[in-house]
Order: structure tokens, then sequence, then C-alpha cells
């Protein structure tokens, strides 16, 4: 069964600093990666995905995410934080050969940015 | 491309009665997801339609839970004799898959609470 970890809770950084966000995910084969944004009371929007080819996958906002097969990690990095990326942040792993696409999502990050 | 949308974004019940919510998904996309969403997790995965088969229902839709998408565009869900328990958010999905690569995007969300 396909599964993802996010195991940070909350994350805490100031504003203009690096961010570093982490997902572990458990998939038998070449998984489909996520990360959404979500923001209080939205709906969640897509900021990148890793279907295949370059493991440096670059997002909309800034955002990139490295895929490491090694270490089934697929971590959302932003080099600097503003403080409207204060929201939470969820990772997702699915399948794509063929029969259903169910993606499973991890607990979600919640990032809080201080001034 | 409008986007997803859901209506209504809030529905307050009593417990028992019966609620329906709505999801217009984008346009050319066939497939379409109903999520639900408590607080402190990620989106867990209730059903699917391509076109307007139903195709897979998790075991988290019980029987008090319809979803229909009569004509492959709309979709409703229907909570019968709701419960405290029921009270979450509520999220559509929609997606286009084509050679086995698929992004779902997701509407605005419907929180219901059930008093």
């Amino acid at each position: 069964a396909q599964s993802v970890t996010q195991p940070d809770i909350h994350i805490t950084v100031s504003e203009g600093a690096s961010l570093e966000l982490r997902c572990n995910y458990s998939y038998g084969a070449t998984p489909y990666l996520f990360w959404y944004v979500q923001s209080p009371g939205q709906g969640l929007q897509l900021l990148l995905k890793y279907f295949s080819g370059d493991t440096l996958v670059q997002g909309i906002k800034g955002f990139e995410a490295e895929f490491k097969r090694s270490q089934s990690s697929f971590n959302l990095r932003k080099p600097s934080v503003h403080w409207s990326d204060a929201a939470e942040y969820f990772c997702a792993v699915g399948g794509g050969s063929g029969g259903s696409y169910i993606p499973t999502f991890g607990r979600g990050t919640s990032l809080i940015v201080h001034p | 491309d409008t986007g997803v949308s859901q209506d209504p974004r809030h529905k307050i019940t009593k417990r028992g009665q019966n609620v329906t919510f709505r999801c217009d998904p984008i346009s050319e996309h066939n497939r379409l997801y109903w999520y639900r969403q408590t607080l402190g997790q990620g989106p867990e995965f209730l059903t699917y339609f391509q076109n307007e088969a139903q195709l897979e229902k998790s075991r988290l839709l019980s029987d008090r839970f319809s979803a229909e998408r009569p004509k492959g565009s709309f979709s409703t869900l229907e909570i019968q004799r709701t419960e405290q328990g029921d009270s979450a958010m509520y999220l559509c999905a929609s997606s286009y898959r084509t050679g086995g690569v698929e992004t779902q995007y997701f509407g605005p969300g419907t929180r219901l609470l059930v008093l």
C-alpha cells in the first residue's frame, strides 16, 4: 500500500530564511509525487509535481522539490520565504501505470512565518 | 478554464438531516474525485468518477453517502441522516488522464458542520 509521511507537523521560519519541508513516501513502483499548498479555509493548490525525468522539479511561487529514490523522499524547498507562504503544505504520492489513480496524502506540515 | 467550483462553501445542519453538495469540474476533465478532510489531516479519498461511471469507492463511504455524476459533468455528494462525525471539509477535484499521466485540480471545498 502507498503511504506518505510528513514528519514535521509545524515548521517555523523567519521571513527571508530558507525552507525545507520533508516528505517520505512508500510506493511499490515509480511514484508520481506532488506538493500542494492549502491556505486556511481554502482548497488545495498544486505547487509542483514529479512524474519522470529530471529529479529536481521547479514549481510555482519559487518552490522546488527533489526526488531521491534511494531515500524515498521528495522534499520541498524555497530559498527565501515570504510571509504569504504561511499555509498548510501537503505531499502526495500516486501511481500512474493503468488502473485507478488514487493519490495518498500526508497529514500536512503547517508553515509559520515570523516577520 | 474557470477552475473547479463547489457549492455551497459552508453548510451547518442538525444531526439527522440530509445534505447535498455540488461540484462543477474543469470542463474538459473526465475524472472527478471526492475527498474528506478533517482538522489536522490530509484529504482522504471517498470516491471517483470517470465520465458518468463511479469506478471506485472508499470504505470510508458508508451507506449514508451517495455520489452521482449523471451526465459526466457536475457531481453531487449526498449525506443522509448526518452525524456529528460527518463534520469535515468535503473537497472535489477533477483531472484529465492522458498517457498514464494525471494531475488533480481541487475546488475550494464545502465545510460541513453537524450540530
